[in-house]
């Protein structure tokens, strides 16, 4: 089953704890994004990548951290410096520069 | 701050009614994308404008770039519930950096059967 997987679904973590997010994906797409939405807000770009070990930051990069060693996936990880990491986070990929994006399920992150 | 706004942000119309979300950018965008994403869901792409003053349908929906393409919208004939859901536009190559996608900020449509 081709996709982007985005795991886990649900995630609680306590405030000051690093996490890190997974986004897996078979489609062989090159560009690879991290975007984050709060509740009635629109999305945010935190990283994104457009080649193996290459990735740049997005708007709201400040607190997040992102790899790319391989093609297939492209981790977020939720560092202690994020001052409000409670948020839908949504992985999507790419083909190309002038193709559509394809997302992932979502993972919901609550710090407590 | 938001760089590609849209408006409204919120739209509850009755289920028959039109509706129109306006996308406008600060930049001269190369091209533009419209997704939406129903309520609990993921983004899903619709459609994908290029040339100045471009219009395309997709049944009851139209979609149109600005002359200056800084600007999109999207309107919607005649409501139905399936349509309920938050619409956004984006710009695959923001501000000229390859691959850099950005998305508005979102026109939350209600509909009200």
């Amino acid at each position: 089953d081709g996709g982007i997987t985005q795991s886990p679904k649900y995630l609680f973590r306590k405030e000051g704890q690093n996490v890190t997010l997974s986004c897996e994906q078979n489609l062989n797409h090159d560009a690879m994004y991290w975007y984050r939405q709060d509740p009635g807000q629109g999305l945010r770009l935190i990283y994104y990548s457009q080649i193996v070990n290459d990735f740049q930051k997005g708007d709201i990069a400040e607190g997040y951290s992102v790899s790319r060693e391989k093609k297939e996936s492209f981790p977020l990880t939720v560092t202690s410096a994020q001052k409000n990491p409670t948020a839908f986070y949504l992985c999507a990929t790419r083909r190309t520069a002038n193709t559509e994006a394809f997302f992932g399920q979502g993972t919901r992150l609550t710090v407590v | 701050g938001q760089q590609v706004m849209q408006i409204p942000q919120y739209q509850h119309v009755q289920e028959g009614e039109d509706f129109t979300t306006y996308c406008n950018s600060s930049t001269t965008l190369s091209n533009i994308q419209w997704y939406k994403q129903r309520p609990g869901g993921h983004p899903v792409f619709l459609i994908q404008l290029v040339k100045s003053g471009e219009v395309k349908k997709q049944k009851r929906l139209t979609f149109q770039f600005g002359e200056a393409k800084k600007n999109s919208s999207l309107h919607i004939t005649a409501t139905q519930t399936t349509d309920v859901g938050t619409y956004f536009c984006a710009a695959p190559n923001y501000g000229g950096a390859t691959n850099k996608l950005i998305f508005g900020t979102g026109t939350l449509l209600a509909v009200q059967p």
